[in-house]
């Protein structure tokens, strides 16, 4: 039982470039989440997945776009890197919207 | 508009001594709450949680209460242990259908 997996660990992007960001549980959760956590401002939500099929806007979502591929996976994509995209992403999941929520290792990102 | 606040972003606490870390919230939707524990390069970790039904969750050296009056809940380590350093996350949620919303977190270190 792996919980929340998250890949790549690290990357280093050019501004400009694209890349996508790789999440999937295999605990069976509904729900799904991205969040970047950045010094001094926790974690930010930058957009979820309340069930398979359904995408929706948190916190912080412009420059980015996801997929929530199937129950298991939902990915994150930056399509033209930016610098105040640096930050550490973690993914979520959870049975539903309001229960517990299970992290991921997280992804470090610096975009030069 | 913050819902969910910890308004100490550091806190020091002798080893032995009692940890007590603090969060306020506006909504009075919220009806769940819970705590949440990071260490460095790692994802957040569910700690405990409380039920608006309740005032009071303890589990082993770890204890919420909650003021519903007061809009405020607080979360108790005792005995503080080296361990313990981390930085903690206080979150809520409201209806059935909402997510879980997080605050900035407080950051604890235990001394020794």
């Amino acid at each position: 039982n792996a919980g929340v997996t998250q890949t790549p660990k690290f990357q280093v992007l050019k501004t400009g470039q694209s890349m996508t960001l790789q999440c999937a549980q295999d605990m069976n959760h509904n729900s799904m989440y991205w969040y970047r956590q950045d010094p001094g401002m926790g974690l930010r939500l930058i957009y979820y997945s309340a069930s398979e099929g359904t995408t929706d806007k948190g916190e912080v979502p412009n420059g980015y776009n996801v997929s929530r591929l199937n129950k298991r996976e939902f990915s994150l994509r930056l399509e033209s890197a930016a610098p105040s995209q640096t930050s550490v992403y973690f993914c979520a999941s959870s049975l539903q919207l309001s229960n517990e929520q299970f992290f991921g290792p997280g992804t470090r990102l610096t975009v030069l | 508009d913050q819902q969910v606040k910890q308004n100490s972003p550091s806190l020091s606490v002798q080893e032995g001594r009692i940890s007590i870390l603090n969060c306020d919230y506006t909504n009075s939707m919220f009806d769940y709450f819970l705590w949440y524990k990071k260490y460095p390069a790692e994802g957040p970790t569910f700690l405990i949680s409380i039920s608006s039904i309740k005032d009071k969750n303890e589990d082993g050296r770890f204890t919420v209460f909650l003021n519903k009056s007061a809009k405020h809940l607080s979360l108790h380590i005792v005995p503080s242990q080296p361990g313990d350093s981390a930085v903690y996350f206080c979150a809520a949620s409201g209806v059935r259908d909402d997510k879980i919303i997080f605050g900035k977190g407080t950051r604890l270190h235990i001394l020794p």
